[in-house]
């Protein structure tokens, strides 16, 4: 099976652009996860999809927004960049029925740079 | 709300030595994840631990779960430059979200 896919691995915004990323989950999986990883701050969660609906949402602004598609594709969106956004965003995917004891499969990551 | 502590935040490792690393919750967790970020790349999941007291072992780690699901820890004994990366632990206390540690960034020394 194909891993976890991430569009684009890399990207320079200015402050005050808005920018969108996309996740494309391992085949099968219906569950996706996306977190912020910064030096400082570790990996912080973000917010979790679930068959298009938004199951779990971290304590991030609501400039960080994000959505499901029907095949399971996830974006996320971040309105109004600030400078503090830079940082590498994951995507993670997991198959996920009614726990959440399933293992999370992560993609490489989009390192976004804001300046 | 629900809090998962990491410790060492950083691990400096003569080749050979062992080590361990400890993540604490402070509340009751349903099951503990390990992942593993090699520099320049992503989490990679190691192992979950569900039960009480529970202990795994792959190869040179032994992974634990404390007997009130709410410590573990990892302990790698003759480490290899090949174990340099960031542990993260990740635990969560219901349905969906892992909350992770901050992770031990381990540095081998050869």
């Amino acid at each position: 099976k194909a891993g976890v896919t991430q569009t684009p691995r890399y990207l320079i915004k200015t402050r005050g652009q808005q920018v969108t990323l996309s996740c494309s989950p391992i085949s099968g999986h219906r569950s996706v996860s996306w977190y912020q990883q910064t030096p400082g701050q570790g990996l912080q969660f973000l917010f979790e999809y679930f068959s298009e609906t938004q199951r779990n949402k971290g304590n991030f602004p609501g400039r960080f927004s994000g959505r499901q598609f029907s095949n399971s594709r996830s974006e996320m969106n971040v309105s109004t960049l600030e400078l503090g956004d830079s940082a590498l965003y994951l995507c993670a995917s997991r198959t996920n029925t009614n726990t959440a004891a399933d293992t999370q499969y992560f993609g490489p990551g989009t390192r976004l740079t804001v300046l | 709300g629900q809090q998962v502590m990491q410790i060492p935040q950083y691990q400096h490792v003569q080749e050979g030595e062992d080590f361990t690393t400890y993540c604490n919750s402070s509340t009751t967790l349903s099951n503990i994840q390990w992942y593993k970020q090699r520099p320049g790349g992503h989490p990679v999941f190691l192992i979950q631990l569900v039960k009480s007291g529970e202990v795994k072992k792959q190869k040179r780690l032994t992974f634990q779960f404390g007997e009130a699901k709410k410590n573990s820890s990892l302990h790698i004994t003759a480490t290899q430059t090949t174990d340099v990366g960031t542990y993260f632990c990740a635990g969560t206390t219901g349905w969906g979200k892992l909350q992770f540690g901050a992770g031990t960034q381990v540095v081998v020394t050869p």
